[in-house]
């Protein structure tokens, strides 16, 4: 079975400053995909960036980044030049090939961006 | 472009009630997913339909629970003689046909409802 793990419950981060949110993943699988997603207070689950298991290039998406190191099995997301609005729960995620290619979650991180 | 709907969005009862939950997903979208979040926690899948064959059951759904998609489009969520211990977000997502790689299912959600069982 597949497992998702964050391990940080909180970061904060300053306004303007970059910021490196954490995830490790376990599956036996070659083939999967990775996800982060925001989800603000208001509840609703943002996608935010997507990194396939054979891409060689790191996925960007604008001020995301995700680095993804396929022999350490992580895949963390990288947030530049963070603004207030980025203040939320991110959550890491996982699908494997298959007939629901459903998503596995972590934990999640909630980020605190200050001025 | 409307995203996914879902309705109610906060939901209070009584153990022992029965309450049911409905999904809009993205109209063109033909893969729809159930999830339960609760707190401090990331959502778990609870169910998946395919237009409206349910393919999938995870076994956090007891018999208590059961899902429809009666016509492929909207889909509704029942849960049973309610207990305190469904208290929890229902997410809902819905997915496109098709999409290459295979694993690469993004998936997108509605804000969810929140249920509160006293």
């Amino acid at each position: 079975a597949q497992k998702i793990t964050q391990t940080q419950p909180g970061m904060f981060v300053q306004e303007k400053e970059a910021v490196t949110l954490d995830c490790t993943y376990d599956t036996s699988d070659q083939s999967y995909g990775l996800f982060w997603y925001k989800q603000p207070s208001s509840g609703e689950m943002i996608f935010l960036i997507y990194q396939g298991s054979y891409d060689e290039q790191n996925a960007t998406e604008g001020r995301y980044s995700l680095n993804f190191q396929k022999a350490r099995k992580s895949a963390n997301l990288v947030i530049s030049a963070s603004q207030l609005g980025d203040s939320a729960m991110y959550f890491c995620a996982m699908s494997l090939t298959g007939t629901a290619s459903k998503l596995t979650f972590g934990t999640g991180t909630r980020l605190q961006v200050t001025l | 472009d409307t995203g996914v709907s879902q309705n109610p969005r906060h939901k209070i009862t009584k153990r022992g009630q029965n309450v049911t939950f409905r999904c809009d997903p993205i109209s063109e979208h033909n893969r729809l997913y159930w999830y339960r979040q609760t707190l401090g926690q990331g959502p778990e899948f609870l169910t998946y339909f395919q237009n409206e064959a349910q393919l999938e059951k995870s076994r956090l759904l007891s018999d208590r629970f059961s899902a429809e998609r009666p016509k492929g489009s909207f889909s509704t969520l029942e849960i049973q003689r309610t207990e305190q211990g469904d208290s929890a977000m229902y997410l809902c997502a819905s997915s496109p046909r098709g999409f290459i790689p295979p694993a690469k299912n993004i998936q997108y959600f509605g804000a969810g409802t929140r249920l509160s069982v006293l």
